[in-house]
């Protein structure tokens, strides 16, 4: 199935900073790419996603790239503030029929700190 | 009106019991999963079927039984529990697209074997 790596596993930053997590996936046939955060003891929730169509994708602060030719994307986050502390992780699938249905594979998340 | 929801929210209980885990949606996705969340956070998939049928199973041990009655449903059940078993386990849904939809977690419940 697909292996979703994901870079940093710890981020902090000062509030006001720019923070990127970076993620790189093994099947290049994986055309859906979304983005979860988890605040503590919640539940994951979407923040962004980018289909292979694209490349880049803003939502206000947030914002995520996808480099189809290298199979990585990133999320950036700028100005950076206290409650973007959380968990955040990337995915990858191949969001076609037949046997890849299902196949929603994370990557092992990064803890994001944004320190007053 | 919840989207996805598992019950119960936490669950304490002894080495070598049974126990179960329910989850229900109502937003007509036909794609359901559960995922094992552990101390490091990370969101391991477990099992996921669509429109009742199991489409992955993920090396997990046959004390995990996961039971899909109807496509709004899939339970949980966990015979002969270890310590190893605690977790938080996530149920989730999508429906699934050509292009790939959004997929939604229920609350999550927090297991602890002792």
């Amino acid at each position: 199935g697909e292996n979703v790596e994901q870079h940093p596993s710890t981020l902090s930053v000062q509030e006001g900073d720019s923070a990127v997590i970076k993620c790189t996936y093994s099947d290049s046939a994986s055309n859906y790419f979304p983005w979860y955060k988890q605040e503590l003891g919640k539940r994951p929730q979407l923040i962004i996603d980018i289909r292979s169509n694209v490349g880049e994708k803003k939502d206000q602060r947030i914002a995520v790239t996808l480099n189809k030719t290298a199979k990585h994307f990133s999320l950036h986050i700028t100005e950076t503030q206290p409650e973007d502390s959380a968990v955040y992780f990337c995915a990858a699938l191949n969001a076609g029929r037949g046997s890849t249905l299902g196949r929603l594979y994370f990557g092992r998340g990064t803890q994001l700190t944004v320190w007053p | 009106d919840t989207a996805v929801s598992q019950t119960p929210k936490y669950l304490v209980t002894q080495m070598g019991n049974d126990k179960s885990i329910k989850c229900e949606q109502n937003l007509g996705h036909d794609t359901m999963y559960w995922y094992k969340q552990d101390s490091k956070k990370f969101l391991k998939i477990m099992f996921s079927y669509n429109n009742k049928e199991l489409i992955i199973n993920e090396t997990v041990p046959n004390r995990f039984s996961p039971k899909s009655p109807d496509k709004a449903h899939l339970n949980l059940h966990i015979n002969s529990l270890e310590l190893g078993d605690s977790a938080v386990y996530f149920c989730a849904s999508s429906q699934d697209r050509p292009l790939g939809n959004e997929a939604f977690f229920g609350q999550g419940t927090r297991l602890t074997v002792v």
